[in-house]
């Protein structure tokens, strides 16, 4: 159990585009679903926090207009990079939180701006 | 300011040759310190959470410990599957999100 995933694992895009990412919990309900991002051989970075049903909540330095978080389900969260730039290329990361508060990740999506 | 400190930054085995891996934090309220396992270009698999000092856990080769200010992840007798980048995170306070260190980079060679 405790089954998440993400779509699409890869994309490619033009800069100046949207790009969006879906993450799903699949065999558990999730209130809570976390995004994070991760550069080359360094570690993960919260990015927001994902409540099903109300606004996600920021940290400090990630723009909540260029980042836009939709949790509309207890399944499913997502993530769209809105006007990407090459500097927005990252591996993107979702984990969706059970009810022992362990956070269950997904396999990550890399997104490239070119 | 919570802080995870993971040590080595890197890790050489051969098979079989055990060794243990450092996590070091310093947090205020510490509700769970979690182990996970990343390969490359994946997302972390969850491995262990620990709650109180004093707790252990185990699974196959692996064996995490907990202290008040550390916690061990013991690998026994390693295989060249068990090479990946572990992750060390910790939950504190009355929120849900975690703090994690920079990892370990695990190799064993046959």
């Amino acid at each position: 159990g405790a089954v998440v995933s993400q779509h699409p694992s890869w994309v490619i895009c033009k800069s100046g585009t949207s790009v969006k990412i879906e993450c799903r919990s699949l065999d558990f309900q999730a209130t809570t679903m976390f995004w994070y991002r991760q550069f080359p051989k360094q570690s993960l970075m919260l990015m927001a926090t994902s409540n099903e049903g109300s606004k996600a909540t920021y940290e400090q330095g990630v723009e909540k207009d260029k980042f836009l978080i939709n949790h509309a389900s207890l399944t499913l969260s997502t993530l769209t990079v809105t006007s990407a730039h090459p500097e927005d290329s990252s591996f993107y990361i979702c984990s969706a939180l059970r009810l022992t508060d362990t956070q269950y990740f997904g396999p990550g999506t890399r997104l490239t701006v070119l | 300011e919570d802080q995870v400190t993971q040590s080595p930054e890197a890790l050489r085995l051969q098979e079989g040759e055990s060794s243990s891996l450092n996590c070091s934090y310093t947090v205020s309220g510490l509700r769970g310190l979690f182990w996970y396992r990343q390969d490359p270009g994946k997302g972390p698999e969850f491995l262990f959470t620990l709650y109180s000092a004093g707790e252990e856990k185990e699974k196959e080769r692996l064996k995490a410990t907990l202290t008040k200010k550390e916690s061990f992840l013991h690998i026994t007798a390693p295989k060249p599957e068990d090479s990946a980048t572990y992750l060390c995170a910790v939950q504190a306070g009355r929120y849900s999100t975690l703090t994690f260190g920079k990892g370990t980079m695990l190799l064993v060679s046959p």
